[in-house]
């Protein structure tokens, strides 16, 4: 069985400052991670991936997230926020390459200008 | 390549009447999935499919039926609609799943059952 739990359904952060969303997950497997985005009125896209190899994972936009094994945590982070950050944010856990993805409630981000 | 194409994007059902959703995909992938959106819930997935002639339940099947006679198309079939299946629906796809090749989701369909 796998979960994913995010932590804070609403996040909100200036512009320019550090973003900050966090993941922490449940596999009885080693896992695959995921990081999706949403915006209004739209599928989702992905943002980047872990499967194995580095922890440290860069993916578009300017995010980026590290898989933490001791602590079983994926938060997704970016240095210096922009407007066109704001949207919701998914984790998500696979105990196989994409198969059976496990979704976390969201995050939706908010941006102050 | 159009990439994954749903239709409808909005449907109003009434409670016991059927419908099909349907899903496309032109990048030759395997692996499709759908998903129902809740507030508050996230994404869940309904069933998904890693080949033409395969299916197989994911966490909430109850409701919902599925085929995959070609590789393109993946419909899904609502046999009598309900209230809880009010949703946004989300078909995906994508190419080697053990690579964990990046899922593709279609636009959605915004489904109301009164």
């Amino acid at each position: 069985a796998q979960s994913v739990t995010q932590l804070g359904s609403h996040v909100s952060v200036s512009e320019g400052a550090l973003v900050l969303l966090r993941c922490n997950y449940s596999s009885s497997v080693p896992p695959y991670l995921f990081w999706y985005v949403q915006y209004p009125n739209q599928g989702l896209q992905l943002l980047l991936k872990y499967t194995t190899g580095a922890t440290l994972v860069k993916g578009i936009n300017g995010f980026e997230a590290e898989f933490k094994k001791s602590e079983t945590s994926f938060h997704l982070t970016k240095p210096s926020a922009h407007m066109s950050d704001a949207a919701e944010y998914f984790c998500a856990v696979s105990p196989f390459g994409n198969e059976k993805l496990t979704f976390g409630t969201g995050t939706r981000l908010t941006i102050i200008p | 390549n159009a990439g994954v194409t749903q239709t409808p994007k909005f449907q109003v059902l009434k409670t016991g009447q059927s419908m099909t959703l349907q899903c496309a995909q032109d990048m030759n992938h395997e692996y499709m999935s759908w998903y129902r959106q809740d507030p508050g819930m996230g994404l869940r997935l309904i069933h998904y499919s890693v080949g033409a002639g395969i299916t197989d339940q994911g966490e909430v099947p109850n409701g919902y039926n599925v085929s995959r006679s070609t590789t393109e198309d993946f419909p899904l079939r609502l046999l009598s609609a309900a209230p809880s299946q009010t949703s946004v629906y989300f078909c995906a796809s994508s190419g080697r799943r053990e690579d964990a090749d990046t899922q593709y989701f279609g636009p959605g369909t915004r489904l109301t059952v009164l």
